[in-house]
């Protein structure tokens, strides 16, 4: 089982392009969450995917947006980058919501906005 | 609304000798709460999680963690430190009727000395 895979590792952007970053769920997972983790802080829920439909979103601009593919990975998009987007993102994995089970966290993608 | 408060920012001890990292929580609901161990370049990986059942909780690596309901806290404990220790650890609160939002504390750096 290769876990909780996301892609890619590292990217680097201008203020105002727009970046596609991308995640693999843990077999038999499929919810994924997004947190963005910036340098020093703890992660913040951007938003949670399930059955391809947003179920759940925290405080972040439209300017982040999402998508579940039928096969359950994941891609979060931000338009119109700030050099505040700089930061971590972390992909998590779970099953179904309400299962109780934990969420299992990929490596993230280190995204660098100049 | 949750929330998590880790007390301490930064943490350094000894080998061998005991750690405590302490966390206080704020929830509108019976919360589920976690501990997840951050190493450098790498996921972020579960230490141990309180849903409801015993108040002391047993995770991996020897780390142990109490709920204490009427203090709000959900301190980690290790009773001696190993260099592998070394790490960025965050408690972690989440709603039970969530469809798992996940909310982190701002994190403690933990220093392990020879």
């Amino acid at each position: 089982d290769a876990g909780v895979t996301q892609s890619p590792t590292h990217l680097i952007k201008t203020r105002g392009q727009q970046v596609t970053l991308r995640c693999s769920p843990k077999s038999g997972h499929d919810t994924v969450s997004w947190y963005q983790q910036a340098l020093g802080q703890g992660p913040q829920f951007i938003f949670q995917y399930y059955e391809e439909e947003e179920r759940q979103r925290g405080n972040f601009p439209d300017r982040f947006s999402g998508h579940q593919f039928p096969n359950y990975s994941s891609e979060l998009n931000v338009n119109a980058l700030l050099l505040g987007d700089s930061a971590l993102y972390l992909c998590a994995s779970s099953p179904p919501p309400g299962s109780g089970a934990e969420q299992f966290f990929g490596p993230g993608t280190r995204l660098t906005v100049l | 609304a949750q929330s998590v408060t880790q007390l301490d920012s930064h943490v350094s001890v000894s080998e061998g000798t005991p750690v405590l990292l302490r966390c206080n929580y704020s929830s509108s609901y019976s919360p589920s709460l976690f501990w997840y161990v951050q190493h450098p370049n790498k996921g972020l990986q579960l230490l141990l999680k309180y849903t409801s059942a015993a108040t002391l909780v047993k995770g991996i690596n020897g780390f142990e963690a109490e709920f204490k309901k009427s203090e709000t806290s959900f301190h980690l404990t290790k009773p001696s430190a190993h260099m592998s220790d070394a790490a960025e650890y965050f408690c972690v609160v989440r709603e039970t009727d969530s469809w798992g939002k996940l909310q982190f504390g701002a994190g403690t750096q933990v220093v392990v000395t020879p």
